[in-house]
Order: structure tokens, then C-alpha cells, then sequence
């Protein structure tokens, strides 16, 4: 069965220390793997995704198969990136599995 | 259109009466997604329309939901009889393709059951 984890409910971290969400996948096959933020107020929306490989707003995230993880990282937090986030996977016809998120609070 | 628009933005409803959701997806969106997003549940798919072919329907938590796609465009999710643990927000996505690339989100319909 498919299934995203995301083991931290809660990230606080002092703007300018690094962070890093982890996420952990179970998956049968070739998963594709994203990060969708969603600020205060704001509609969700996607942060990153494996296959491009790339670093949207400092963030990036690199698929490790013999792990089988999907971390985020920043070398320096931000009080903008003060937000939920949330790991998924997607399946089959795109559908998209969520963990549960991860709140992450920058504090100046 | 700017993006994906849901309406109502909030409704709340009597439990045991039924409630309707629009979607209207970014035009020319094949694909069109509907997920809860809930306290106790976090974020979970409900359905799922490409182009023609028949919903994928895998994800609806009982037969009091149901969901149709007009003309390959607008959604409405239906909930009969609404209970108290149907209340959440309920999320529209829509795609141009396959594969969940570029999903983009509606800000949602906040649903609350009395």
C-alpha cells in the first residue's frame, strides 16, 4: 500500500538556522514526489517536485529510493517560510497521496 | 480564468441535509480533482475526472457523496444527508495532463454540519 509520512507535526526553528521536513514514502513502483506549501490564508500550492530537481524559494528536496525519503531542506529559514507543508505522492492517474504536514514556525 | 475557482467559500449546513460544491477548473484542464482536507484526516483524496473516461471514484468515503463533471469543465460534489464528520474543507484541483504534474488548487469550500 501506498502511504507518506510525515513524523513532525511541528517544526519551530530561529530564522536563519537550516530546516529540514523530512518525509518518508512506501510505494510499489517509480514514485513521483512533491512538496505543496500552504501559507496563512493562501491556497495550497506546489513548492517542488522530484523530477525537476529544482530549488524554489532556497528550498530544496532530493529523492532518495534506498531510503525511500523525500526531505526538504533550507540552509536558512525565513520568517516568510512560516507555513504548513505537506509531502505527497503520486500514483496512479496523478492522484495525489498527502502525509499529514508538517506547521513550521520561524521565529525571528 | 485567474485559476481554480470553488463556490460556495463556506457553507454550513443542518445534519441530515444534502449541500452541493462547485468547481470550476482552469480552462482547458483535462484533469479535475477533488480532496477533504480535515482535522482528524489531514488531506485525502475523494474523485477524479479525466477528459471522458469514467471518475475514479476510489477515494469517497460513502455512497452519500457523489460527484459529476458537466462538459468536462464545472464539478459539483454532492453530500446527502450530511453528518457532523462531513465537515472540512473540501479542495478542487485541476491539471492540464496526467501524472499530478502541476496540480493547481482552489481555496477551497469550508463546510460546517450543525
Amino acid at each position: 500500500a501506498q502511504r507518506v509520512t510525515q513524523p513532525e507535526k511541528l517544526l519551530s526553528v530561529f530564522k536563519g538556522a537550516p530546516v529540514e521536513l523530512k518525509c518518508n514514502y512506501s510505494y510499489s513502483g517509480s514514485p513521483e514526489l512533491f512538496w505543496y506549501v500552504q501559507y496563512s490564508r493562501q491556497r495550497l500550492q506546489l513548492l517542488l517536485r522530484h523530477i525537476s530537481r529544482e530549488s524554489i524559494k532556497g528550498f530544496t528536496a532530493d529523492l532518495n529510493k534506498g531510503e525511500t525519503s523525500f526531505h526538504l531542506k533550507k540552509p536558512f529559514a525565513q520568517e516568510e517560510d512560516s507555513a504548513m507543508y505537506y509531502c505527497a505522492l503520486s500514483g496512479s492517474w496523478g492522484k495525489l497521496q498527502f502525509g499529514a504536514g508538517t506547521q513550521v514556525v520561524v521565529t525571528p | 480564468g485567474a485559476g481554480v475557482s470553488q463556490s460556495p467559500s463556506n457553507k454550513v449546513t443542518e445534519k441530515g441535509k444534502d449541500v452541493e460544491l462547485r468547481c470550476d477548473p482552469i480552462s482547458g484542464h483535462t484533469a479535475l480533482y477533488w480532496y477533504r482536507q480535515s482535522l482528524g484526516q489531514g488531506l485525502e483524496f475523494l474523485i477524479y475526472f479525466q477528459g471522458n473516461s469514467a471518475p475514479d471514484k476510489s477515494g469517497l468515503p460513502s455512497d452519500r457523496f457523489s460527484a459529476e463533471r458537466t462538459g468536462g469543465s464545472v464539478s459539483t460534489l454532492t453530500i446527502q444527508r450530511t453528518q457532523q464528520e462531513d465537515s472540512a474543507v473540501y479542495l478542487c484541483a485541476s491539471s492540464s495532463g496526467t501524472g499530478g504534474l502541476f496540480q493547481y488548487f482552489g481555496a477551497g469550500t469550508r463546510l460546517s454540519v450543525l
